[in-house]
């Protein structure tokens, strides 16, 4: 059974660095991009990133890049998510979730999520 | 970047009765080698993260219920729930995975009239 398992809440200051963390089971993790979506209180999902853990292969979209990093531990089947100096604005719940694999395409849609993490920036 | 709309914003249905979810991308999400567009939707309950319910804008996930359908083509797409029960009220999002960064419409919220 494919699962993926993200930690607990957070609760950080502003400037406060952090990672979260996404451990997959039940498949091949260096076979499968991996995402990590936002979603802010009381909004949509935003894609924010994904890495293909086999060869580490990593992208961003721009508003994100510089902010944050995604890296994966294939030794772990662990994919994270981190900041080195958080802000309010990150308040949000975090999730990772891995691309499904169609056919040729390797960047499918999402087929499964982890349950989420919620870190909250405030001073 | 492939911008999605969803409309309605909200929407609330009898039980029983068809609910009608609409979603168009800035841009065509036809992926030519497979001829088929790069379309997905997905439902989120609150507090759960969200589930995949469709792709190739029609195709149905292995164990989603048959009253779930979505169809479309070019740049403008449908999910119906044919007879809504009351485990569908949820929010219902659109996501092209055409080209990068995947972006999702902005949500579309179900409800019992």
């Amino acid at each position: 059974e494919v699962q993926l398992v993200q930690s607990g809440a957070e609760v950080k200051k502003p400037g406060e660095s952090l990672r979260i963390s996404c451990k997959a089971s039940g498949y091949s993790f260096s076979s499968h991009w991996i995402a990590w979506v936002r979603q802010m209180p009381g909004k949509g999902l935003e894609w924010m990133g994904i890495i293909y853990p086999g060869d580490s292969d990593t992208r961003y979209i721009p508003s994100f890049q510089g902010h944050v990093t995604i890296s994966a531990d294939e030794s772990t089947s662990t994919a994270y998510l981190q900041w080195s100096s958080l802000k309010a604005s990150d308040t949000a719940v975090y999730y990772c979730a891995r691309h499904g694999v169609l056919g040729m395409m390797t960047l499918g849609p999402f087929d499964f999520w982890g349950q989420g993490t919620m870190v909250t920036v405030s001073s | 970047d492939i911008v999605m709309t969803q409309s309605p914003d909200s929407l609330a249905v009898s039980l029983g009765e068809r609910a009608t979810i609409n979603c168009k991308s800035s841009q065509s999400v036809l992926y030519s080698p497979y001829n088929k567009h790069c379309l997905a939707w997905y439902q989120q309950k609150p507090g759960q993260p969200p589930k995949l319910l469709i792709y190739w804008a029609s195709t149905r996930e292995s164990g989603v219920p048959d009253r779930f359908s979505g169809s479309g083509s070019g740049t403008d797409f449908t999910l119906t729930i044919s007879s809504l029960q009351a485990e569908d009220v949820a929010v219902y999002y659109c996501q092209q995975y055409y080209s990068t960064p995947f972006t999702f419409g902005p949500g579309t919220k179900v409800d019992i009239k």
